[in-house]
């Protein structure tokens, strides 16, 4: 089946401007997952969900980042008044279950802000 | 907290064998995964250890020493599409897992 899929793949945004960036996940995973990287870093958690619940949204750097997963399927990552240090690439990972389960990525979002 | 050690860069020879190091102080474990990562891409899944020992899987093998908080990632008969970053990852309490700053891996003929 198809794999995880994120939109849009690139993202030029004028500082302070809104963005939305959408991911799909895999067809019947529970389990969601943001992460932010910084060219050169290792992925960073921002939040996750489980079905529609967002669980642990300790990660998220502040207010001005919001996510939902409304039906449990696809998840949006807004980012309100965004700053140049919201530049990054945007990973979004499922996973079938809880457990041992491997969290599968997306192609990423990369959000370059100006 | 979670705090997660690895080499930031490594180069080894075409047909050698490389060991990548990862150690971690956690809160909790709940089993480490390692992760290779091209460039501009994302990454993808290699290997999962929960409990001690050694885990092989083809060319790549992953080992685990929970009371030592420690991991390696050993590569054998490396070929030149295994340069990548390897990314160590820890599963903590519940669902969150923390990521490595990834070893950057370069293969040279």
């Amino acid at each position: 089946g198809a794999g995880v899929s994120q939109s849009p793949r690139y993202k030029v945004a004028k500082r302070g401007q809104d963005v939305a960036l959408r991911c799909d996940p895999i067809s019947g995973h529970v389990s969601l997952f943001w992460y932010q990287q910084a060219l050169g870093q290792g992925p960073e958690f921002l939040t996750y969900f489980q079905n529609e619940a967002q669980l642990d949204k300790s990660g998220l750097p502040s207010d001005r980042f919001f996510a939902e997963r409304p039906e449990g399927s696809v998840s949006t990552l807004k980012i309100q008044r965004t700053q140049q240090e919201d530049s990054a690439v945007y990973l979004c990972a499922s996973s079938l279950d809880r457990g041992r389960e491997t969290q599968y990525f997306g192609p990423g979002t990369r959000l370059l802000v100006l | 907290g979670q705090n997660i050690d690895q080499p930031t860069e490594m180069t080894a020879t075409e047909g050698a064998i490389v060991q990548i190091n990862c150690t971690y102080q956690t809160s909790g474990f709940n089993g480490l995964f390692w992760y290779q990562q091209h460039a501009g891409e994302a990454p993808t899944f290699l290997s999962y250890n929960v409990l001690d020992g050694l885990e092989e899987k083809g060319r790549f093998s992953s080992f685990l020493s929970r009371s030592k908080g420690y991991s390696y990632l050993l590569l054998k008969e490396l070929q030149m599409k295994d340069s990548a970053s390897y990314l160590c990852a820890v599963k903590g309490g519940y669902q969150k897992v923390t990521f490595g700053i990834g070893t950057k891996l370069q293969v040279i003929p």
